[in-house]
């Protein structure tokens, strides 16, 4: 089993729809929780992190859930340009150290 | 502000040659993680230097992988001699040491050919 298991995707979605990606993680002491995006043949970047409490950045939310070892992204209103790879991301430790990347789960907005 | 850079880009070689790739983190991050996705497979963690030390090099897949950071600026990871199996993308990240400020920045990776 791997240590962080996605949405296998791809989802293909039309301007405007909700969608939601889910990623579970293997290791219960894991400390730091994170969405990466990665456009096509580029690095994958910062989306934001995810914390216990949950938290939003305009159409997209994040909500981790420790008992269940369970992390989710959702973005609404889609557009565009949200078309791209979305990694879930996992940290052992609160500081440095480190990631450990879901296969990634792969979006394709449609107009 | 500068960000993490990798060369060279794209490198073809043979398998059995050598090949040195660079990361040139961004300025002041003291955490330098190495990584790399070979097709099809997830991103996979080689090494994380923090300055010159290896902190943690859990990830290097065997002895023909060998990752320096001398002085704790730029690093290189040196593949010698190379396989076909190393195919894939390298990627670089570097980071602050700081607890509140620890997002990995990413370089654009070197993608490595081993005919």
């Amino acid at each position: 089993r791997k240590e962080v298991e996605q949405d296998p995707g791809p989802f293909n979605v039309p301007e405007g729809a909700t969608v939601a990606f889910n990623c579970t993680y293997s290791n219960s002491a894991s400390q730091s929780f994170f969405w990466y995006r990665q456009d096509c043949r580029k690095e994958p970047k910062l989306l934001m992190s995810v914390y216990s409490s949950g938290n939003e950045d305009g159409r997209f939310t994040a909500q981790l859930n420790r008992a269940s070892q369970y992390i989710s992204l959702l973005i609404r209103d889609s557009k565009l340009s949200d078309s791209a790879t979305y990694l879930c991301v996992v940290n052992p430790n609160t500081n440095a150290g480190k990631s450990t990347f879901g296969d990634g789960t792969t979006l394709t907005v449609k107009p | 502000e500068a960000g993490v850079t990798q060369f060279p880009s794209h490198s073809v070689i043979e398998k059995g040659q050598t090949v040195t790739l660079r990361c040139d983190p961004i300025s002041g991050h003291d955490n330098l993680y190495w990584y790399r996705r070979v097709m099809g497979k997830e991103i996979k963690f080689l090494l994380h230097f923090v300055k010159e030390s290896k902190q943690d090099e859990s990830g290097m897949p065997n002895n023909r992988f060998l990752a320096e950071r001398t002085g704790g600026t730029y690093s290189t990871l040196k593949v010698q001699p190379a396989e076909l199996e190393d195919s894939g993308v390298y990627f670089c990240a570097s980071s602050h040491l700081n607890l509140l400020d620890n997002e990995q920045f990413f370089g654009p990776g070197t993608r490595l050919t081993v005919l």
